[in-house]
């Protein structure tokens, strides 16, 4: 069946680094969408990504969707204490209704 | 508040009881979905109602059996369960296109339940 990995699993920085999350996809995607959870919390919706080489940013958030739609990361700038959390990827196929979820990177910032 | 809404909270049940999980939408989505999500297996998909319709069951053991009556409200009803299946157990919503080339929307969650079996 279709899978979704993301890497790496867990990530510590220092409050002021950078970050970035890989996710991959083992079949062709029509979208993929970003979602983050906070502690204690549940998924929340971050941005969607449709078009084959799409950048996004938001803020300090800069989403890409790689050129053969199979995978897609999540870099974050200067990273404060409020983006700790898990961030998963979740891809699609058209007309499937479904959405799988990447194993998740897990993200602590160290003040 | 996600327009989401989750029943209970907090499940504590023992391996021979018979429970129910409740999920309410309140966004007019089409499409409603459970996931499980556990320390191993993070955001496991575990069914999709799409139109009041189960379009998706990913080999989820029969201990575990949704309804849905109407594209608003989504139950899983548990009995029998085993230890392992404790867990926080997650209900989306979202707007899905008809066709094969429609595109999936973003999902809405709930804020869970969260159930230990004992």
């Amino acid at each position: 069946g279709q899978q979704v990995m993301q890497i790496p699993q867990y990530q510590h920085v220092q409050e002021g680094e950078d970050f970035t999350t890989y996710c991959n996809s083992s079949t062709t995607l029509s979208n993929i969408q970003w979602y983050k959870q906070r502690p204690g919390g549940h998924p929340v919706f971050l941005i969607q990504l449709v078009k084959s080489g799409e950048v996004k940013k938001q803020k300090r958030l800069t989403f890409q969707f790689g050129e053969a739609k199979k995978n897609s990361s999540l870099h974050i700038t200067a990273t404060q204490t409020t983006d700790v959390g898990t961030y998963f990827c979740a891809g699609s196929t058209s007309g499937t209704y479904k959405y799988i979820f990447g194993t998740g990177t897990r993200l602590k910032v160290l003040a | 508040e996600t327009g989401v809404t989750q029943t209970p909270r907090h499940l504590v049940m023992g391996m021979t009881n018979k429970k129910s999980l409740k999920c309410e939408q309140h966004l007019g989505h089409n499409a409603m979905y459970w996931y499980k999500q556990s320390a191993k297996k993070p955001l496991e998909l575990m069914f999709v109602y799409n139109f009041k319709e189960q379009t998706e069951n990913n080999s989820v053991p029969s201990r575990f059996s949704p309804e849905c009556p109407n594209s608003s409200h989504l139950f899983l009803h548990l009995h029998t369960l085993q230890p392992e299946d404790s867990a926080l157990y997650l209900c989306a919503s979202s707007q899905v296109g008809e066709g094969t080339t429609s595109i999936n929307t973003e999902a809405f969650f709930g804020q869970g339940t969260r159930l230990t079996v004992v």
